[in-house]
């Protein structure tokens, strides 16, 4: 069974400039959420996908956004980057329904540097 | 969002036992109470979860208080690979996960 993989590993923006994350989920699985997490601090809930529609958001503005495809893999985008934008990006798929599943599967992760 | 509280950081030695406490005075009746850790350039990882009654699984064991209001990962025997950020996290149906600073637990050999 494959695991999450994220891509890129690293990756340094210029504030101002647009990104995306990409994000494949482990097989079998049909959620993808994505967080932020800052340095020193826990991970902070972004938004959630199922079945390629958003179904959940967290505390974060407009300029984050995604896609998930039907291959249930994902896209993070963030336009616009803000120097705060700096952080570790996670993705993590899940099997069951929106927001019902209990265990996580957790990618690795993106590092972003915005300078 | 129910909160929880843990210790920023606790120590153990290796191939000794383990207990993580979490506060959570604020449960409602339909949240459950999850545990994940994160090791050291990693993405956090699922460790267990629970609604009222104890669990234990091939990782830990959780020990659920009677009133809920607190909780307890046990791992029952610490290795070094268990040095880990440990997150203490509640949640209902429909909501999403919410993650706190957790505590950092080392592991002396």
């Amino acid at each position: 069974e494959t695991g999450v993989t994220q891509s890129p590993t690293h990756l340094i923006k210029t504030r101002g400039q647009q990104v995306t994350l990409r994000c494949s989920s482990q097989s079998g699985h049909n959620t993808v959420s994505w967080y932020q997490q800052a340095l020193g601090q826990g991970p902070q809930f972004i938004f959630q996908y199922y079945r390629e529609e958003e179904n959940g958001r967290g505390n974060f503005p407009p300029r984050f956004s995604g896609l998930q495809f039907p291959n249930y893999s994902s896209e993070l985008n963030v336009n616009a980057l803000e120097l705060d934008d700096s952080a570790l990006y996670l993705c993590a798929s899940s099997r069951d329904s929106p927001m019902l599943g209990h265990e996580q599967y957790f990618g690795p992760g993106t590092r972003l540097t915005v300078t | 969002d129910a909160k929880t509280t843990q210790p920023n950081s606790m120590e153990s030695n290796e191939e000794e036992p383990v207990h993580l406490p979490c506060n959570h005075s604020t449960i409602s009746g339909t949240d459950y109470i999850h545990w994940y850790r994160q090791l050291p350039s990693q993405g956090p990882e699922y460790v267990i979860h629970g609604l009222t009654s104890n669990v234990n699984n091939r990782m830990a064991s959780l020990a659920i208080a009677e009133d809920r209001k607190s909780s307890t990962l046990i791992l029952h025997r610490a290795t070094l690979r268990d040095a880990a950020v440990y997150y203490c996290i509640l949640r209902d149906y429909g909501q999403n996960f919410v993650f706190g600073p957790g505590t950092r637990l080392s592991v002396l050999p």
